[in-house]
């Protein structure tokens, strides 16, 4: 069974850097992009980027572009989301999900529950 | 670049909804929808304009007519209460775009 397995809640003040995490199982890592999606707190979804682990190819929306590092560590099956000065701001849940590659676009099949990230000013 | 969805849509349970998505650059990229109930995570229900995945009953299908994608959803139950999104790509396939979202009402 395909799986992904996020990291738990976090609290965080302004300037805090922060990694969170998704782990994968169920299928071979390297092989399928694996991205990351905001969701701000009553608001809608918003895609943030994604990372191919094989070769660490990485696609940011240019709204995310700089705001934040996506990773991945292989040998781990793991991928992490990064910020190295958090802002209030940046208080939502952030999904991570499993990308397929079709035709130009991209698009989840499988999603991690979520993790929580609270930062307070 | 935008996707452009109702803000909201309501049916009676049995009806059919249509949530619509559209975008000047729909015909030249692939549309895929998700559901989102509240307090869980989005499920895919719609990939590659018309695509089921397996798991999700055959009532959800959708159409795509040049610049507009349409979500159907035929006989709604109250189940299907929730969230819709639809997520596309830039014209040149470097990054995904959601559009706002469509609450589901079932009356």
């Amino acid at each position: 069974e395909v799986q992904l397995v996020q990291s738990g809640a976090e609290v965080k003040r302004s300037g805090d850097a922060l990694r969170i995490s998704c782990k994968a199982s169920g299928y071979t890592f390297s092989n399928y992009w694996i991205g990351w999606v905001r969701q701000m707190p009553g608001k809608g979804l918003e895609w943030m980027g994604i990372i191919y682990p094989g070769d660490s190819d990485t696609k940011y929306s240019p709204s995310f572009q700089g705001q934040v590092t996506i990773s991945a560590d292989k040998s781990i099956n793991t991928a992490f989301l990064q910020w190295s000065s958090l802002k209030a701001s940046d208080s939502a849940m952030y999904y991570c999900a499993r990308h397929i590659f079709a035709l130009g676009s991209y698009y989840g099949d499988v999603w991690g529950k979520g993790t929580t990230v609270n930062v307070s000013s | 670049y935008e996707l452009t969805q109702p803000p909201s849509v309501s049916v009676s349970p049995g009806q059919t909804a249509r949530i619509t998505c559209s975008s000047d650059d729909l015909p030249k990229q692939l549309v895929h929808w998700y559901q989102q109930k509240p307090g869980q995570a989005p499920v895919l229900v719609i990939y590659k304009d018309t695509e089921r995945p397996s798991g999700i009953p055959e009532r959800f299908s959708g159409s795509d007519s040049g610049t507009t994608v349409t979500l159907i959803i035929s006989g709604v139950q109250a189940e299907d209460e929730a969230d819709y999104y639809c997520l596309s790509a830039d014209i040149s396939g470097s990054y995904g775009l959601f559009g706002g979202g469509t609450k589901l009402t079932v009356l």
